[in-house]
């Protein structure tokens, strides 16, 4: 089965420094996500990108974040300045289309620790 | 998006199947059920997804009900490997993502 790619598995990061999270779609996918789960707690969607641009957000997506396609094959998730509380597992997702009969493929994570 | 409502937490035996319910009784009619899981801190598996007919892959089977205000997914012989949480997911046909809720924590005992 096809399979997205998430790299590092692990990032260790200082609180005020900046991080950027990879991850390598399914290669004919066109809609792309990132979630994040805190530990112990929901995986929560961060921020669907079509079309090079991005479609929807959630309140967690704040100005900290970005999010970037900068070739025909990766997409990135940056966060600006960490915070503590940015210590989470981030997800990559993919969907070819998210029409009928499409499944959302996920990544394994990043697991972001910041101290 | 319909919310659902998932047991927090189930036992089941190994090699018993095991059926996760799900209440969805707000859902409309161009809403399809999803099942996901999600093993330790794993990304999460799309196991099933359907709209009105029951649906049977090599995972799962899904059963939903005439009325599509609830769903059951079965797992037909239960493994260890089956310990989970077990998300279900009603999305808009085209709608952009995913919600997940809290889902049903299985532990499959020997």
């Amino acid at each position: 089965e096809p399979e997205v790619t998430q790299t590092p598995s692990h990032q260790v990061t200082q609180m005020g420094q900046e991080v950027i999270l990879r991850c390598v779609p399914i290669s004919n996918h066109l809609y792309f996500y990132w979630y994040r789960q805190i530990l112990g707690q929901k995986v929560e969607f961060l921020v669907s990108f079509y079309n090079n641009e991005i479609s929807e957000k959630s309140e967690i997506f704040d100005d900290q974040f970005s999010v970037e396609r900068p070739d025909g094959s990766n997409f990135t998730l940056k966060i600006r300045s960490t915070k503590l509380e940015d210590s989470a597992m981030y997800f990559c997702a993919s969907f070819r289309t998210p029409a009928t009969n499409e499944k959302l493929f996920f990544g394994s994570g990043t697991q972001l620790s910041v101290l | 998006d319909a919310k659902t409502t998932q047991p927090p937490s189930m036992d089941c035996a190994e090699g018993r199947a095991a059926n996760l319910p799900c209440n969805h009784s707000t859902i409309s009619g161009n809403e399809y059920v999803y099942w996901y899981r999600q093993i330790h801190s794993q990304g999460p598996q799309y196991i099933i997804h359907g709209l009105k007919n029951n649906e049977t892959n090599e995972m799962a089977s899904l059963i939903i009900t005439e009325d599509r205000k609830s769903s059951t997914l079965i797992l037909p012989h239960a493994t260890l490997r089956d310990t989970a949480v077990y998300y279900c997911i009603v999305r808009v046909d085209a709608g952009n993502m995913l919600t997940f809720g809290g889902g049903t924590r299985l532990m499959v005992k020997p």
